[in-house]
């Protein structure tokens, strides 16, 4: 069974501070793409890694995919009370029989308090 | 521009009651299709996907179904709702591939009383 772990599970912490984002599998994946979700409302893609140990940067969003392509980590820099939400980490198992099969991870809570 | 539609935003169905959420995509062809239901705050669970008409991969047995009647339409279903059935429930549609972006419809929120 593929899973995806996302570490920790709830985080609440102050703004400006920094933090980081665990999301390991024991599975190789293709790709793996992180979202952030909004109460009542569907997840929406923040970034797509592809290549192993890649490095990917939105504004004070650092995104790394391991070299392996197991895991990923989201870094988050001078956190701002907009950052709060749920962030998700998704992608396809390599070597699952089907190409299009796209699982989550277990979610991030993140609160950041003013 | 590609839209996803999704209805109905809300449902509340006693045990036992038959269950159909509808899904639609609109300005592309082909799409690959996904049904997701998430708890409370947490992840998203893979109930269906689907990459073309009669080609749907069932992932979590269950009493749910799924069916695509047309290119872009995607349609989950159930004979008897359980109370575990409650959730919020996701369509999403890529272009093809998991490396491609999952575009999410506004969700059903499904409560069984």
């Amino acid at each position: 069974t593929q899973l995806l772990e996302q570490s920790p599970q709830f985080l609440s912490i102050q703004e400006g501070e920094n933090l980081t984002v665990y999301c390991n599998s024991s599975s190789v994946f293709s790709s793996l793409q992180w979202y952030r979700q909004e109460p009542g409302e569907g997840p929406v893609l923040l970034v797509t890694v592809v290549t192993g140990g890649e490095v990917k940067k939105l504004k004070r969003l650092t995104f790394q995919f391991g070299d392996a392509r197991k895991d990923s980590s989201l870094h988050i820099t001078a956190a701002q009370p907009g950052d709060t939400g749920l962030y998700l980490c998704a992608g396809g198992p390599l070597g699952d029989s089907s190409a299009s099969k796209i699982i989550f991870g277990s979610g991030t809570r993140l609160s950041i308090r003013p | 521009s590609q839209t996803i539609h999704q209805w109905p935003a809300t449902l509340v169905q006693p045990v036992g009651s038959p269950l159909s959420l509808e899904c639609t995509v609109e300005g592309t062809s082909n799409p690959n299709l996904y049904w997701y239901r998430q708890a409370a705050g947490r992840g998203l669970q893979l109930l269906f996907y689907s990459i073309g008409i009669d080609q749907i991969s069932s992932e979590v047995p269950q009493n749910l179904s799924a069916s695509r009647p047309q290119d872009r339409q995607f349609i989950l279903s159930s004979k008897k709702l359980l109370l575990s059935d409650s959730g919020f429930y996701l369509c999403a549609w890529t272009r093809g591939g998991s490396n491609s972006p999952l575009h999410f419809g506004n969700g059903t929120r499904l409560t069984v009383t």
